[in-house]
């Protein structure tokens, strides 16, 4: 069965900083994508920004990026410039290449902005 | 905004109550799928909705049933309330089953007493 581990519970960055939060994730399978989201205290999942595993590449969205290392089975997301309004819960999720969209998620990083 | 809504907002029953959750999908999106979130944890898959048809399911016993409706709004049906099942619950909307790009709607928090 496929999991995901964030090991950091909780971080915390001043504003203008950078800051990386960490995922490690085991599957067997080949094809999947990877997901980091954004869970303000509002409760409503933001998607980030997304990674397909056959992509080299790694994924940028503005301030945010990833750093997808398949042999490692990492997904870390660099926040840049980071703004008070960063400051939510953060999800890594899996989804496996199968017929359904079932996300896979960790436990989530709590990330505090200081001003 | 996603333009995924889910009603109520939150509301609280009594331990072996059945509640009826709801969630409008997203313009054009025709598969829907439920979450579990309970504090401080990652939400858990329930069950995915793919035109009418229930078409994978997580880990959660047959008291947690769902509907899809032809305009694909959705329902989540949890029979014999337990504790336990306090919870936010998701729903998040995409095109197609297969399509990657998920939208979450706000939550229903529910409180079992």
């Amino acid at each position: 069965a496929q999991t995901v581990t964030q090991s950091q519970p909780e971080m915390s960055v001043q504003e203008a900083e950078t800051v990386t939060l960490s995922c490690t994730y085991d599957t067997s399978e080949s094809d999947y994508y990877l997901f980091w989201y954004k869970q303000p205290p509002s409760r409503q999942m933001i998607l980030v920004i997304r990674q397909e595993a056959y992509k080299q590449q790694n994924a940028t969205e503005n301030r945010f990026s990833v750093n997808f290392q398949k042999a490692a089975k990492s997904f870390s997301l660099k926040i840049s410039d980071s703004q008070l309004g960063d400051a939510a819960m953060y999800f890594c999720a899996y989804r496996g290449g199968g017929a359904t969209n079932k996300l896979i998620f960790g436990t989530g990083t709590l990330l505090a902005v200081q001003p | 905004e996603t333009g995924v809504t889910q009603s109520p907002t939150h509301l609280i029953k009594t331990r072996g109550q059945q509640v009826t959750l709801r969630c409008s999908s997203q313009s054009g999106h025709n598969t829907v799928s439920w979450y579990q979130q309970a504090l401080g944890q990652g939400p858990q898959f329930i069950f995915q909705y793919y035109r009418e048809e229930e078409n994978g399911r997580g880990n959660f016993p047959p008291r947690f049933s769902g509907l899809q409706f032809p305009n694909y709004s959705s329902e989540l049906n949890v029979n014999a309330l337990e504790l336990d099942d306090s919870a936010l619950y998701l729903c998040a909307s995409s095109l197609g089953d297969r399509g990657y790009e998920q939208y979450f709607g706000p939550g229903t928090r529910l409180t079992v007493t």
